[in-house]
């Protein structure tokens, strides 16, 4: 597809699981991002990859947050020891820019902790 | 820590009235961008603004980046029912990579 899309859709887990979240992002984007939406509020950036690195990461709450991009393409956002309070829409973003630039997001990943 | 605050929260206006939101910052921002979300649905880019003073426009819409670099604007000439939903602005500070979002101004429009 000619989107950013991201799997599954939907995620219910019960408290203490692991969860891994994926992101395909549109073919030859470079930067990819992560952002969490809460409820009411607007989407609050966790981490960025440049490539396969990631450039800053200075968004992610606490250790038990972790996103990986081996290939430089699909990312995969994992969650250790869910908690509660991670219920939210975790949506990914690409750019075909470095840093700067006009970010598309995928439809968001909706995680529900129970 | 960065502050964005978006304005107003929510508006009910008339079909064919215009509209108008803003952001402010407590820093400055070399970028700012417009996005619009509809339920179930991610941000949808509107606009992107690169420089102070830079005003845009993409059909009805119109944005400005202002010249404090601490704010911007956008407005909606004669609205219509699709453009319900939710607005943001993001802004970028200095040369780092974290965008930073608005809590959103819901807009509803009566037919």
């Amino acid at each position: 597809g000619a989107g950013v899309s991201q799997t599954p859709s939907n995620k219910v887990t019960e408290k203490g699981k692991y969860v891994e979240l994926r992101c395909d992002p549109i073919s030859g984007h470079t930067a990819l991002y992560w952002y969490r939406q809460s409820l009411g509020q607007g989407p609050e950036f966790l981490i960025y990859f440049q490539g396969t690195g990631a450039a800053d990461d200075s968004g992610l709450p606490n250790d038990r947050f972790f996103a990986v991009r081996p290939e430089g393409s699909v990312s995969t956002l994992k969650i250790q020891r869910t908690e509660r309070g991670d219920s939210a829409v975790y949506l990914c973003a690409s750019s075909s820019r470095q840093g700067v630039g006009t970010q598309y997001f995928g439809p968001g990943t909706r995680l529900t902790v129970l | 820590g960065q502050q964005l605050n978006q304005s107003p929260q929510s508006m009910f206006i008339q079909e064919g009235e215009d509209v108008s939101m803003n952001c402010t910052s407590s820093s400055i921002f070399n970028t700012w961008l417009w996005y619009k979300q509809d339920p179930g649905e991610g941000p949808v880019l509107l606009i992107a603004l690169y420089k102070a003073g830079e005003l845009t426009s993409n059909g009805r819409l119109t944005a400005q980046f202002g010249i404090t670099r601490k704010d911007s604007f956008l407005n909606i000439s004669a609205s219509i029912p699709s453009d319900v939903g939710i607005y943001f602005c993001a802004g970028l500070e200095g040369q780092g990579f974290s965008f930073i979002f608005g809590k959103g101004t819901r807009l509803l429009v009566k037919p």
